[in-house]
């Protein structure tokens, strides 16, 4: 079975600064996808990255990047130049080559204004 | 484009009771995953749907069921309520049941079981 942790419950960061967030994860598949997804506090969830295993490449999507550790199954996530609106609970996820999102508990990012 | 929708927002139920909650897939749509989020968690998996048919089942008990309808909307059904059973209940649609195709969210439904 996989699992992903998050070891960090809560991160607070100043507007326009730079926050990253941590993941691990434990499989011992070699083709998975990973990712984040960003869970404001109206509830609905949202792709924020996607990385898949076998791209050596970080994957970056804007503001956002990845740090992908293939051999230390670590997976981090850093959102530069924070925004009010990144204010959210973040998720990072796993899956095999199939469907079935595996996710860990979670991090809560507060953005001071 | 209309995105995932869910009903209804909140429910309030009794121990022993029964629930439906409904999801309508985003268009072009053919597969829905339920998920449950008990409060301060990540969501873990109970369920997917692709046309039409269950195609693969997390670690939930068989009082957890449901259906996909041939517009692929789907309904998630809990009987013989439990306490624990409290949690926000996600779905999410794609186009097909693989990693490659993004999972969209709805806003969830919360569940409180009294």
């Amino acid at each position: 079975a996989q699992t992903v942790t998050q070891s960090q419950p809560e991160m607070s960061v100043q507007e326009a600064e730079t926050v990253t967030l941590s993941c691990t994860y434990d499989t011992s598949e070699s083709n998975y996808y990973l990712f984040w997804y960003k869970q404001p506090p109206s509830r609905q969830m949202i792709l924020v990255i996607r990385q898949e295993a076998y791209k050596q490449q970080n994957a970056t999507e804007n503001r956002f990047s990845v740090n992908f550790q293939k051999a230390a199954k670590s997976f981090s996530l850093k959102i530069s130049d924070s925004q009010l609106g990144d204010t959210a609970m973040y998720f990072c996820a796993f899956a095999f080559n199939d469907y079935k999102l595996s996710f860990g508990a979670g991090t809560t990012v507060t953005v001071r204004a | 484009e209309t995105g995932v929708t869910q009903s209804p927002t909140h429910l309030i139920k009794t121990r022993g009771q029964q629930v439906t909650l409904r999801c309508s897939s985003q268009s072009g749509h053919n597969t829905v995953s339920w998920y449950q989020q008990a409060l301060g968690q990540g969501p873990q998996f109970i369920f997917q749907y692709y046309r039409e048919e269950e195609n693969g089942r997390g670690n939930f008990p068989p009082r957890f069921s449901g259906l996909q309808f041939p517009n692929y909307s789907s309904e998630l059904n809990v009987n013989a309520l439990e306490l624990d059973d409290s949690a926000l209940y996600l779905c999410a649609s794609s186009r097909r049941p693989s990693s490659t195709d993004t999972q969209y969210f709805g806003p969830g439904t919360r569940l409180t079981v009294l």
